[in-house]
Parts: C-alpha cells; structure tokens; sequence
C-alpha cells in the first residue's frame, strides 16, 4: 500500500534561514509526487511537482529514488512562507494519498 | 469564474441524522474526490470517481455514500453510521488520468455533530 510520511508536524525558523520539509514515501510503482500548501484561510493549492522540475517561490523539491524521498527545499525563508505544507503521492488509481503535514512557522 | 465550490461552509447536524455536502465544478473535470481532513493525519481520500456514473471507495468510506450523476457535481453524504464525523471535509477534481495533473480544491465544509 502507497504510504506518505511527513515526520515534523512543525518547523519553525527564523526569516532568512534555510528550510528543508521532509518527505518519504511507499510505493512499489512509478511515484508521481507533489508538493501542496495551504496559507492561511486560503484554500489548499498546489505548490510544485516533481516531473516539471520546477522551483516556485524559491522553493525546490528532488526525487530520490534510492532513499525514497522528495523534500521540500528553500536556501532563504521569508515570513509569507509561513503556512502548512503537505507532501503527496499519486498512485495507480489516481487519487493523491496526502501525508499529515508540516506547519512551517517563519519568524522575523 | 471558474473554480470548484462547496457548501454549506459550516453544518451542523445531530446525531443519528444523514447529511449532505455539495461539491460543484465549473472546471469541466472528470475525475472529483472528497477528503476528510483531522489534525494532525492530514487528507485522507474518502470516495472518488473517475467519470460520471461511476465512483470507488477511498481509504476511509465508511459511513458515507456519493453519487456521480452530473459531471460538475460530487454530493457526498455523512450518514448516521459515521461515528465520528466531525471534521472539516474537502472536495477536489482534476482532469483524468494525466500524469502529474493538477487537483483544484474547494474551500472545505467544516461539519459540527451536536
């Protein structure tokens, strides 16, 4: 069965400090992961996948393959980072299989 | 204005009665999905459907039914057999079967059980 873990339920920094979200996984097929956050009274939104190999808002996130992972990265942390980030799995059936959450906290 | 709508924002129910939350989509997606979401265990998929008329059981579909009868909509029903419903509840959609596609979420219902 896929499964998603997200170790921290809170990550707190200071402005301008790296951030790393961990993310591992389980699953035996082909993994299509995402990263999803959810700001403040706004509506759960996606932030990037890893098939486009993009960096938005600053952020990155690699596939590995081997250590199954796929963290979320940032070198600097700004305060509007400040929001719950979740990690998901796209499986075979095509449903996202979400992990519990990380709250990242920015302080200034 | 294109996007996906649940409603009502708050329910509130009493126990031993069924309930439904709407889901509508203007986004002329076939796949839509409902999520219960907890403190601390994050999104976990309820039901699900593909395609109209047809729907699967998620992780956690007991005490809840669907019905896919139009493609916009997506009504889920919490019925008295759930016996813990309180929770905020999420319903998403997302073209089908593409890799890597997007899910667009509503703002959520938050039900109550008094």
């Amino acid at each position: 069965a896929q499964r998603v873990t997200q170790p921290e339920k809170l990550l707190s920094v200071f402005k301008g400090a790296p951030v790393e979200l961990k993310c591992n996984y389980s699953y035996s097929g082909s993994p299509e992961l995402f990263w999803y956050v959810q700001y403040s009274r706004q509506r759960l939104q996606l932030l990037l996948r890893h098939i486009s190999r993009e960096s938005i808002k600053g952020f990155t996130a690699d596939l590995n393959k081997g250590e199954t992972s796929f963290h979320l990265k940032k070198p600097f942390a700004q305060e509007e980072d400040s929001a719950m980030y979740y990690c998901a799995l796209k499986t075979g059936r095509r449903a996202l299989t979400f992990g519990s959450g990380t709250r990242l906290q920015v302080q200034p | 204005d294109g996007g996906i709508t649940q409603s009502p924002k708050y329910l509130f129910r009493k126990e031993g009665q069924n309930v439904t939350l709407s889901c509508e989509q203007n986004l002329n997606h076939d796949a839509m999905y409902w999520y219960r979401q907890d403190p601390g265990q994050g999104l976990r998929l309820i039901y699900y459907s593909q395609i109209v008329n047809d729907f699967q059981k998620g992780d956690i579909a007991e005490g809840y039914s669907v019905s896919r009868e139009k493609k916009e909509s997506f009504p889920l029903t919490v019925t008295s057999a759930q016996k813990n419903p309180t929770a905020f509840y999420l319903c998403a959609s997302s073209q089908r079967d593409k890799r890597d596609t997007e899910a667009f979420f509503g703002q959520g219902t938050r039900l109550t059980v008094v």
